[in-house]
């Protein structure tokens, strides 16, 4: 089963509106974190957020911000007022357990075209 | 500043040459190294975990003779991919993890192998 589902293989939206991609986890851990990287054509990976699993509160990053609901286990990311420079592809990723040696699991990215 | 400095960015050259990929933390001893392999309009998968002073931790269905990962020092692992052929043409990331629990992984910008 996969531990990491985005379902959205490909976004558009309008220069300067909000967009909201959507990530859904599978762990039976109690102690994880959730991460989005930007991956632009040129390849590297660029962190955008975080979220921990016992973090109350919603993360928020700048424009980035991750709509975490726990019970769902939905880690959506939410990108206000875009820019044409969001246009890349966006992975979800999760790092179960506490001691953070584990290596992070990536679902399937989605790609984000941003529309003048 | 970047964290992770990985060499080279891209690679071509003819079937049945070895190749070497370095990954250097610059900013901390990382005892614990990641590699990932990423196939065009695919998602990361992670290859091995390559520790400091040990033998590294392959993923199944990755030939560890095939994937030579030496990680020598504590800023310093390689990745050789050994008598490459073109399926083995991918793009290669490594990643660091980072010391406190929280901080994502730090990822290099990733070499771009290309077997001909």
């Amino acid at each position: 089963a996969q531990k990491i589902t985005q379902t959205q293989p490909g976004m558009f939206v309008q220069e300067k509106e909000a967009v909201t991609l959507d990530c859904t986890y599978d762990t039976s851990d109690q102690s994880y974190g959730l991460f989005w990287y930007k991956q632009p054509s040129s390849g590297e990976m660029i962190f955008l957020i975080y979220q921990g699993s016992y973090d109350e509160q919603n993360a928020t990053e700048g424009r980035y911000s991750l709509n975490f609901q726990k019970a769902r286990k939905s880690a959506n990311l939410v990108i206000s007022a875009s820019q044409l420079g969001d246009s890349a592809m966006y992975f979800c990723a999760m790092r179960e357990g506490r001691s953070g040696n584990t290596p992070l699991v990536f679902g399937k990215g989605t790609r984000l075209s941003v529309i003048a | 500043g970047a964290v992770v400095s990985q060499h080279p960015s891209r690679v071509i050259c003819k079937s049945g040459t070895s190749v070497k990929i370095e990954c250097r933390s610059l900013d901390f001893q990382a005892t614990t190294m990641f590699w990932y392999r990423q196939f065009p309009k695919q998602s990361l998968m992670l290859m091995a975990t390559s520790n400091e002073g040990s033998k590294a931790t392959y993923e199944q269905g990755v030939e560890k003779d095939k994937f030579l990962i030496n990680h020598a020092s504590l800023t310093l692992s390689t990745l050789t991919v050994t008598s490459a052929h073109p399926e083995d043409s991918s793009f290669y990331i490594c990643s660091v993890k980072d010391r406190t629990l929280n901080q994502p992984q730090h990822f290099g910008d990733g070499t771009r192998l290309s077997i001909l």
